[in-house]
């Protein structure tokens, strides 16, 4: 069964500083990555998608890396801003050869920036 | 069409009663998904359909909780006799079907309160 973990549960750091947030997952047979971004009481916006043959993907201060056959990503967030607070998940998808195409998340990441 | 919609956004009922949300899916996306999220913790998987079929559903959707997705397009999610443990943010995602290169897209969720 596929665990998720995402570690710290909470992160505070002052506006500027670079964020580094930590995945992890106990079956390396997965399709894919997602990261995910989760303002309070609202639903999840998509980040990041890697594939499992990706390394990293970029896109502007945002950048994830993947390493599958440790089973880790992490995910980046450079010059830190007060408007990136939020709960960041992440998410891995089942090797297509599975049946079904189910999410399994992490419990997320709570990340305050103070200005 | 801008994305998954979802309603109602919040929903209070009583102990006992029956309620039913709505998902309306991106028009092209052959893949429907509903999770439920608790307070703190990641979404957790209740069940998928490609098209009209329902392909997997979790341990987790008792018999209490239906899932329809009539002519493939906008899906229910019905619980019926709510319970105090229902109570959570019910998501509502979708993604394309062919070249299974896409992430999902999540809804903004329908909370529901059980009191």
């Amino acid at each position: 069964k596929q665990e998720v973990t995402q570690i710290p549960a909470a992160l505070s750091v002052p506006e500027g500083e670079n964020l580094v947030l930590n995945c992890s997952f106990t079956d390396s047979a997965i399709y894919n990555l997602q990261w995910f971004r989760q303002d309070p009481g609202k639903g999840l916006t998509s980040l990041l998608l890697i594939q499992s043959s990706q390394r990293e993907q970029t896109s502007g201060r945002l950048n994830a890396s993947l390493d599958k056959s440790s089973g880790r990503s992490t995910l980046y967030i450079a010059a830190s801003q007060p408007g990136d607070s939020a709960t960041y998940l992440c998410a891995v998808r089942r090797g297509v050869k599975a049946a079904g195409n189910k999410l399994t998340f992490g419990g997320g990441t709570r990340v305050l920036v103070k200005p | 069409d801008t994305g998954v919609s979802q309603n109602p956004r919040h929903k209070i009922t009583k102990r006992g009663q029956n309620v039913t949300f709505r998902c309306d899916p991106i028009s092209e996306h052959n893949r429907l998904y509903w999770y439920r999220q608790t307070l703190g913790q990641g979404p957790e998987f209740l069940t998928y359909f490609q098209n009209e079929a329902q392909l997997e559903k979790s341990r987790l959707l008792s018999d209490r909780f239906s899932a329809e997705r009539p002519k493939g397009s906008f899906s229910t999610l019905e619980i019926q006799r709510t319970e105090q443990g229902d109570s959570a943010m019910y998501l509502c995602a979708s993604s394309p079907d062919v070249t299974d290169n896409y992430g999902y897209t999540f809804g903004s969720g329908t909370r529901l309160t059980v009191v």
